[in-house]
């Protein structure tokens, strides 16, 4: 079974840092672009990048440029995403998911709920 | 403010029909696939519809997709409880601004 599981919830403060991830099994993790959507409380998906973990090729969306990082470790297959200096406004669900044919994602990690809270 | 637009609400009873529109442009929509992604209240989306009319393996036919220009729809018939959540569209951008995008959501109610 193709899946993707996402680290748990994160509490933090205001400035700092924090890299939660994405660890995927069942198929070829190498072989297919991940992709990074965030969703804030009580609102829709927006798209923040991919990366296609093979040899690390990242793109990111130009409101998330510059404001995290998208990296990913082949070795065990998982992805990850990276705040330096976080802010209230970091709050949010985080969710990865497997880029298909530059289309479509599917499946989707179980999201990754970062509260930043002073 | 989503590139692609989307019905906030639709609403029908059990048993009836629904569609919930998605419009863009010609960067997106009108020369890309369209895919659609259910969220069901305090979970992850899950993909619907790709490539404008599929559906993956295990997601029923009351469920359809179609698009024309630079519009989609997503249809679904025999409306139960269990299709309230939010429904999304995406497609990729050619354009500079961004490579994916997702319309703003729809909320279905089924009363």
């Amino acid at each position: 079974e193709v899946q993707l599981v996402q680290s748990g919830a994160e509490v933090k403060k205001p400035g700092e840092s924090l890299k939660i991830s994405c660890k995927g099994s069942g198929y070829s993790f190498t072989s297919y672009w991940i992709g990074w959507v965030r969703q804030m409380p009580g609102k829709g998906l927006e798209w923040m990048g991919i990366i296609y973990p093979g040899d690390s090729d990242t793109r990111y969306s130009p409101s998330f440029q510059g404001q995290v990082t998208i990296s990913a470790d082949k070795s065990i297959s998982t992805a990850y995403l990276q705040w330096s200096s976080l802010k209230a406004s970091d709050t949010a669900m985080y969710y990865c998911a497997r880029l298909w044919s530059f289309n479509w994602f599917d499946p989707w990690g179980q999201g990754t709920l970062v509260t930043v809270s002073s | 403010q989503s590139v692609l637009t989307q019905p906030p609400s639709v609403s029908a009873a059990p048993g009836q029909k629904v569609t919930i529109s998605c419009s863009g442009s010609s960067s997106n929509i009108g020369n890309n696939y369209v895919s659609w992604y259910q969220q069901l209240p305090g979970t992850a989306p899950k993909l619907l519809i790709y490539e404008n009319n599929k559906r993956p393996s295990g997601i029923p036919d009351r469920f359809s997709g179609s698009k024309s220009g630079t519009s989609a729809t997503l249809g679904i018939t025999g409306l139960q409880t269990g299709d309230e959540a939010d429904y999304y569209c995406g497609t990729w951008d050619s354009s500079l601004s961004a490579l994916v995008v997702f319309g703003g959501g729809t909320k279905l109610t089924v009363l």
